[in-house]
């Protein structure tokens, strides 16, 4: 079955680091494109970033100089290291599959989401 | 960045009613529209991709137009699983931006 398992969630203090991880079964992850998509409880979902199968990355003004992006190929994986976190990072973080149509094609596998929560 | 406006914010509905969502982005995206439903605690599932191609495994009364800055989804004969929100996204270009969601609720 072709899933993605994100991890690494948890209780931060402002300022404070995390490093989130999305496992992929049943596919090959670094074929894909993949992002990082948040969504704060009861609203709308945001683009965090992404790394394409070259590897180069891409983030959303809010998080850029902030969160990094990576890849691991052995361990078929995908990761979001968080930095100088603030409240406005509380969210539930979802790891997300592109397709490979297109320039830039739509999420066709989503995890089930990891929460973080930023607060003293 | 692309503004995506969604409307309804929500709406309330009857079994076997039509609904249609409407999406409006702030500049030609041309078909790069995709629309997207996230049932309560779960995470969100394509439901149309490119404004009107069907995707395998999604009912075929979903179903979505439009091109350059207007798109609609609409869903024929609504059916009481189809309870949850819907959100239009656009990979035009980067960042990547969603609409803020509708919320359909059956009545």
């Amino acid at each position: 079955e072709v899933q993605l398992v994100e991890s690494g969630g948890g209780l931060v203090q402002p300022g404070g680091s995390l490093r989130l991880s999305c496992v992929g079964s049943g596919f090959i992850l670094s074929s894909h494109d993949m992002h990082w998509v948040r969504q704060v409880t009861g609203k709308g979902l945001e683009w965090v970033s992404s790394i394409d199968t070259a590897g180069n990355t891409y983030y959303s003004d809010s998080v850029r100089g902030r969160f990094t992006s990576s890849r691991d190929s052995v361990k078929n994986s995908f990761y979001l290291q968080m930095y100088s976190l603030t409240a406005g990072d509380t969210a539930v973080y979802y790891c997300a599959r592109e397709g490979t149509g297109g320039h830039i094609d739509p999420f066709d596998i989503w995890g089930q989401g990891t929460t973080v929560t930023v607060s003293s | 960045e692309i503004v995506l406006t969604q409307s309804p914010d929500f709406q309330s509905v009857t079994p076997k009613e039509k609904v249609t969502i409407t999406c409006r982005a702030s500049q030609n995206i041309g078909s790069t529209l995709h629309w997207y439903q996230q049932k309560p605690d779960q995470s969100p599932k394509i439901l149309i991709k490119y404004a009107s191609q069907s995707v395998s495994g999604v009912p075929s009364r979903f179903s979505g137009s439009g091109s350059g800055t207007d798109f609609t989804l609409t869903i024929n004969s609504l059916e009481a699983e189809d309870a949850a929100a819907y959100f239009c996204q656009q990979s035009s270009s980067l960042p990547l931006t969603f609409g803020a969601g509708t919320k359909v609720e059956i009545q």
